[in-house]
């Protein structure tokens, strides 16, 4: 059964104090999988796709990596405004891009 | 340039009542989803659609109709509402040649 877990469901940093999400997975072929960030009381908003392992994406302070198992969020030097939700999802619908989602995880980042 | 709309933002239903939830896209994309959101279970997919006329089952559809009579509106039915609906609901469309899927800004739905 496809599945996506995300760890951990919530993290509180630092302003400055880089870390990581991790989302690890399991689908029979992988066709994508999806990092997305959600504000309060907003929809999700696309960050980046992965198709393949040792695939790296990088926007601003945010690089998304892609192993055979798992993916990881790396936030370096966060800044208050990254403060989200940020989703991880993996395309099990080929063509039709559907998709299933982890819980999430909560990062809130204090001046 | 609206991108994806959704209304109403808020309902609240008594069980039994029925309601549609209407989205509405102007950004000419083909496919268009149906997800709900509950705490400590993340976005589900309720209905798919690939272009105008047809629909497809996602993970959790019990209970839901859904009608995509043209390429810009893609509409969520509930006949009989029930308490286990309670949730938000986002609509999404797919950008033609990419993986990326744009999101509404969501309607949250409580049944009483």
């Amino acid at each position: 059964e496809d599945q996506v877990t995300q760890s951990p469901e919530a993290l509180r940093l630092q302003e400055g104090e880089s870390s990581s999400l991790n989302c690890s997975y399991t689908v029979s072929g992988l066709r994508g999988l999806f990092w997305y960030r959600q504000d309060p009381g907003k929809g999700p908003e696309f960050l980046f796709t992965l198709y393949s392992a040792g695939e790296e994406k990088e926007k601003e302070r945010l690089k998304a990596t892609l192993t055979k198992k798992e993916s990881f969020l790396h936030i370096t030097a966060p800044k208050p405004e990254d403060s989200a939700t940020y989703l991880c999802a993996v395309n099990y619908g080929g063509a039709t891009n559907k998709l299933i989602f982890g819980t999430g995880t909560l990062l809130a980042v204090q001046p | 340039n609206a991108g994806v709309t959704q209304t109403p933002k808020f309902q609240v239903l008594k069980t039994g009542q029925s309601m549609t939830l209407q989205c509405a896209q102007d950004m000419n994309h083909n496919s268009m989803y149906w997800y709900r959101q509950d705490p400590g279970m993340g976005l589900r997919l309720i209905y798919y659609s690939a272009s105008e006329g047809t629909t497809d089952k996602g993970e959790v559809p019990n209970g839901y109709n859904v009608s995509r009579l043209n390429k810009r509106e893609f509409s969520l039915r509930l006949e009989s509402a029930a308490p286990s609906q309670t949730s938000v609901y986002f609509c999404a469309t797919l950008r033609q040649g990419s993986d990326e899927q744009y999101f509404g800004p969501g309607t949250r739905l409580t049944v009483t």
